[in-house]
């Protein structure tokens, strides 16, 4: 079974941009989790969908936004970029929220200039 | 929300000894905690996890303990390799539909 994808795997923008990330769940996963990575920051929760529905959100601005389509692929989007969003966004997917192993793609090194 | 910590930061231990990482976590409706293990540039995996009704759990070196009442999981690696080395992350979740609370992570360094 194929885990986990995302893409890009790297990606540098310039500040005021913005930036579209996707994520490609195992099969028959629903759950998709996003988290930020950072150094020195651990792993930072951003949203979680399940079934195209946002169940939960972590404690981020605005800029930060995401959806998930009926086949259970998710993308996030990052609007206005700053410096400070400089970090590798990690997806993780499940096969239900809150219960189940959440399995990691590869991430997206995002640089921003 | 829940908020889990996580100690020590950093741990350094001789090959072939034990290590041990404790994680407390604040929302009494969480029961599910797994532990991740993130070698350098790679993603972070799963190595075991435990649900609330089970008070210990054990896979070969690796187990991990439970006190719910106290609110607090510790992960237990023993005779320690160096591909142990890695950043250690522990979790919380619930069935409530609360997300996944990460714990800050424990960099563990095996010494040769």
């Amino acid at each position: 079974k194929a885990g986990v994808t995302q893409t890009p795997r790297y990606l540098i923008k310039t500040r005021g941009q913005q930036v579209t990330l996707s994520c490609s769940p195992i099969s028959g996963h629903r759950s998709v989790s996003w988290y930020q990575q950072t150094p020195g920051q651990g792993l930072q929760f951003l949203f979680e969908y399940f079934s195209e529905t946002q169940r939960n959100k972590g404690n981020f601005p605005g800029r930060f936004s995401g959806r998930q389509f009926s086949n259970s692929r998710s993308e996030m989007n990052v609007s206005t970029l700053e410096l400070g969003d400089s970090a590798l966004y990690l997806c993780a997917s499940s096969f239900g929220p809150g219960l189940d192993e959440q399995f990691f793609g590869p991430g997206t090194r995002l640089t921003v200039l | 929300g829940e908020n889990v910590e996580q100690h020590p930061s950093t741990l350094s231990v001789q090959e072939g000894d034990s290590a041990v990482i404790k994680c407390t976590y604040s929302d009494s409706a969480s029961n599910y905690f797994p532990w991740y293990k993130q070698e350098l540039g790679k993603r972070p995996q799963l190595i075991i996890d435990i649900r609330s009704n089970v008070g210990e759990k054990k896979d070969q070196r690796i187990a991990v303990t439970l006190n719910k009442t106290a609110k607090h999981f510790s992960l237990h690696i023993t005779e320690t390799q160096p591909e142990d080395s890695a950043v250690y992350f522990c979790a919380a979740s619930g069935i409530l539909g609360q997300n996944f609370v990460f714990g800050p992570g424990t960099r563990l360094s095996v010494l040769p």
